[in-house]
């Protein structure tokens, strides 16, 4: 497809487990972010990608979140030893253009995880 | 913190023009405005973005006040598909990575 795609759409975890999410950008988009949004509130700013490097991981919560991008393409969001907070929709967004350069960001669908 | 500030909802009849608002008052020269939407269960979807200029496309018009301290998006006709969270977005100064700052956004509801 031409669009983002995220995998898997629902992931129900229990507390303590590992999940890996993975997020298929726009073919040949340079940028990719990673959000977080819980319920009821906007989406907050994870980390950015700029093809295979990791520029900015400010929004990483804790050191429990681990995300990669080995390729420059394919990205996976990996959080481990999960607890209940971390129950949110993630979303994967992706543009053509390099950081500090206005662009348009192309949002997936997100994953919702659901730790018990 | 979201640098924005937009009244958290409102209501549009079905045809009409929609007139969303938002306060950016902290704005600096190099940031641009940019709106989203999200409809339910879907992720953002980008509708517009300014500098200092208006701007128009084929889904909205952007209206930037000449102090750039604030903005109003406009959906011409609305449609019960334009039902959505709309946010404002101030960002892309030259030190920025390109990360959005949402805010609460406005939930805009169209009514038939």
């Amino acid at each position: 497809g031409a669009g983002v795609s995220q995998s898997p759409r629902y992931k129900v975890a229990k507390r303590g487990q590992d999940v890996a999410l993975r997020c298929d950008p726009i073919s040949g988009h340079v940028s990719l972010f990673w959000y977080q949004q819980a319920l009821g509130q906007g989406p907050e700013f994870l980390t950015y990608f700029q093809n295979e490097a990791q520029l900015d991981k400010s929004g990483l919560p804790s050191d429990r979140f681990f995300a990669e991008r080995p390729e420059g393409s394919v990205s996976t969001l990996k959080i481990q030893r999960t607890q209940q907070e971390d129950s949110a929709v993630y979303l994967c967004a992706s543009s053509f253009l390099q950081a500090g350069i206005p662009d348009t960001q192309y949002f997936g669908p997100g994953t919702r995880l659901t730790v018990l | 913190d979201a640098k924005t500030t937009q009244p958290p909802s409102m209501d549009c009849a079905e045809g009409r023009a929609a007139n969303l608002p938002c306060n950016h008052s902290t704005i600096s020269g190099n940031e641009y405005v940019y709106w989203y939407r999200q409809i339910h269960s879907q992720g953002p979807q980008y509708i517009i973005h300014g500098l200092k200029n208006n701007e128009t496309n084929e889904m909205a018009s952007l209206i930037i006040t000449e102090d750039r301290k604030s903005s109003t998006l406009i959906l011409p006709h609305a449609t019960l598909r334009d039902t959505a969270v709309y946010y404002c977005i101030v960002g892309y100064g030259s030190s920025n990575t390109g990360k959005l700052i949402f805010g609460q956004g406005t939930t805009l509801q169209v009514k038939p």
